[in-house]
């Protein structure tokens, strides 16, 4: 079976701290993970991806993640808050090999203090 | 513009009534899916369909049907409607170019 754990149902920051929103996964072999962010009332955008390759991924707004094997995590970081980043995050897997159904985390609902 | 097309946006049911959530994508993909969020839950899945022609259950199926009409358009329908399924629906596809979604239907069943 396969699943996918966010830890922190609720997260704080103060604008311009860094951030790291915490994944793990359960899954006996090397998934696909997504990181899909969520503002109120929207839909959701993707903000990267690994499927392979260089654990360190790169991806919009600023965001990057790593994949980490050993700990089966694949944690969400930026360097500095922005007012605009608070919404949900939701981290996601996938079983790979070719792309099937989605496996999302609970979500993790940042707040950002000015 | 190419995407996943969701119908409608939001929409209010009586306890009992049916109705049909229309998802139509014009990426060519194979795959579609039917999710729904709840607060706190994440996205679970409801339905998919690996290719035209084909359905199978997911997550959470219970008090849902779905039909792949052709290789486009994928409907979710609610034949008796029940307070448990108020929730955000969101339609899915996948390709060689990864994931879409819908932009969500919003139901209340009241």
């Amino acid at each position: 079976a396969q699943s996918v754990t966010q830890p922190d149902i609720h997260i704080t920051v103060s604008e311009g701290a860094s951030l790291e929103l915490r994944c793990n996964y359960s899954y006996g072999a090397t998934p696909y993970l997504f990181w899909y962010v969520q503002s109120p009332g929207q839909g959701l955008q993707l903000l990267l991806k690994y499927f392979s390759g260089d654990t360190l991924v790169q991806g919009i707004k600023g965001f990057e993640a790593e994949f980490k094997r050993s700990q089966s995590s694949f944690n969400l970081r930026k360097p500095s808050v922005h007012w605009s980043d608070a919404a949900e995050y939701f981290c996601a897997l996938d079983r790979g090999s070719t792309l099937g159904r989605l496996y999302f985390g609970r979500g993790t609902q940042l707040t950002v203090w000015p | 513009n190419a995407g996943v097309t969701q119908t409608p946006k939001f929409q209010v049911l009586k306890t009992g009534q049916s109705m049909t959530l229309q998802c139509a994508q014009d990426m060519n993909h194979n795959s579609m899916y039917w999710y729904r969020q709840d607060p706190g839950m994440g996205l679970r899945l409801i339905y998919y369909s690996a290719s035209e022609g084909t359905t199978d259950k997911g997550e959470v199926p219970n008090g849902y049907n779905v039909s792949r009409l052709n290789k486009r358009e994928f409907s979710l329908r609610l034949e008796s409607a029940a307070p448990s399924q108020t929730s955000v629906y969101f339609c899915a596809s996948t390709g060689w170019d990864g994931y879409t979604f819908g932009s969500g239907t919003r139901l209340t069943v009241v």
